[in-house]
């Protein structure tokens, strides 16, 4: 069964940087993509940017170039996100999502990041 | 930052038929295919709809999708308490290069 598992809550302070991890099973890793989404309390869903973990090769965001890294190891078929300089308007849950199949096929279950001083 | 509209809400009764816009621009829904999600409260956005109107395996048949130009519609046909949700319809942006999301549409049965 193709499924995605992410890392759990955090909790930050502003200015902090953080890691989330998404470790994908049931499929070939490194034949999909995989996007980051995250969504603030209330709020709808925002793309923040992918990458191919077969190559690596990321793009982003506008909005968060420079402050998003996605990085993989396909030893572990794992992806990670490190958001930095967070600042309260960061509070969200962080969602992976890969595209095995079709795109944004399968999510991952989220990771609430808080940031708070 | 969304810049694909949805309206806030609709509703209907059970077994009613509710329709859901999706507005865009030339950049996106225009140029490339449209997904729609369906994300129950609490849980993580589920795939209902990609490439303008295929259903994955799983995804009934009351679920469907449209795109006329530079727009997009979900039809949930036979509406059903549990389709009570937020669905959300996203497509690729050629000048943004990057995904852009709908700004969320919450269902509700009466």
């Amino acid at each position: 069964q193709d499924q995605l598992v992410q890392s759990g809550a955090e909790v930050k302070k502003p200015g902090a940087s953080v890691k989330v991890s998404c470790k994908a099973s049931g499929y070939s890793f490194t034949d999909y993509q995989i996007q980051w989404v995250r969504q603030a309390p209330g709020q709808g869903l925002e793309w923040m940017g992918r990458i191919n973990p077969n190559t690596g090769d990321t793009n982003f965001a506008q909005k968060f170039q420079g402050r998003v890294t996605l990085t993989r190891d396909t030893s572990i078929n794992t992806v990670y996100m490190e958001l930095s300089g967070l600042t309260s308007d960061d509070t969200a849950v962080y969602f992976c999502a890969s595209s095995a199949g079709f795109p944004f096929a399968y999510w991952g279950q989220g990771t609430l990041v808080t940031v708070s001083s | 930052q969304s810049v694909l509209t949805q309206p806030p809400s609709a509703s209907g009764t059970p077994g009613q038929r509710v329709i859901i816009s999706c507005s865009g621009s030339s950049s996106n829904i225009g140029s490339n295919t449209v997904n729609w999600f369906q994300q129950l409260p609490g849980t993580a956005p589920k795939l209902l709809i990609y490439s303008n109107n295929q259903r994955p395996s799983g995804v009934p048949d009351r679920f469907s999708g449209s795109k006329p130009g530079n727009s997009a519609s979900l039809a949930i046909s036979g509406l059903q308490s549990e389709d009570e949700a937020d669905y959300f319809c996203a497509a690729w942006d050629d000048s943004l290069n990057g995904y852009v999301f709908g700004t969320g549409t919450k269902v509700t049965v009466l």
